[in-house]
């Protein structure tokens, strides 16, 4: 199955500022997730990002606020944009795991303070 | 949207006791999937169910898929305290059994087993 490396797996952050999550793959997919996570709750699907093609957002969630790149099949960024304490939570990348399931990297913990 | 259930949300036992846990949803899913997660860490993938009727073991959990492929559960026997976690359950959209597009999760069951 694929690994994920996320980066970095915690920041706490000034309001007002961006904070770029970066998500490396050791294989090549065609679709990667992105995914909120408050503490010990379940997941949110932020977007979609497709390779060569601008990211599917979810409702609730702006390419403003959370700009994606995805310049090739291995890798991606999630920015968190002019953020607030409401944005403190996990940010966790997934990519396809064969026909069925998902492999998810091991998150990022933002605090915004 | 494809909305699911998840039950009970907080589950607190004794070592060596059984549990369950429900996924339920009004929408079709092409197929289920468990996740458990510890902290610090992305979930990570139990099992996969996808035909109506599915069960599937993995050393004492027990996985059910519903006949309508609209309800799951797990089930753990004579639960240790490495069973301590939050599993998740997630319904993917798709079409013929293959997950080709974005998961729909439960709202998670944060399970403790104490010594």
């Amino acid at each position: 199955s694929a690994v994920i490396s996320q980066k970095p797996s915690r920041d706490i952050c000034q309001r007002g500022t961006s904070l770029t999550i970066q998500c490396q793959v050791d294989s090549q997919v065609t679709m990667m997730f992105w995914y909120r996570q408050q503490p010990g709750q379940s997941l949110t699907l932020i977007a979609t990002a497709n390779q060569g093609s601008e990211a599917t957002y979810e409702s609730g969630f702006v390419i403003d606020k959370f700009p994606i790149s995805r310049p090739n099949l291995t890798f991606s960024t999630l920015t968190v944009s002019n953020m607030s304490p409401e944005d403190s939570s996990i940010y966790l990348c997934s990519v396809r795991q064969g026909n069925y399931g998902y492999t998810f990297g091991s998150g990022t913990r933002l605090t915004v303070v | 949207t494809q909305l699911l259930e998840q039950s009970p949300q907080f589950l607190s036992i004794q070592e060596g006791e059984n549990l369950t846990v429900y996924c339920n949803s009004s929408s079709v899913f092409s197929s289920l999937q468990w996740y458990r997660q510890e902290p610090g860490e992305g979930p990570v993938l139990l099992v996969t169910v996808v035909t109506g009727g599915e069960v599937k073991k993995l050393k004492r959990l027990t996985f059910q898929f519903g006949d309508a492929r609209k309800d799951s559960s797990l089930h753990i026997t004579a639960a240790q305290p490495g069973d301590t976690g939050l599993y998740l359950c997630a319904g993917a959209e798709g079409a013929g059994g293959t997950s080709y597009g974005k998961l729909t999760f439960g709202q998670g069951t944060i399970l403790t087993v104490h010594p």
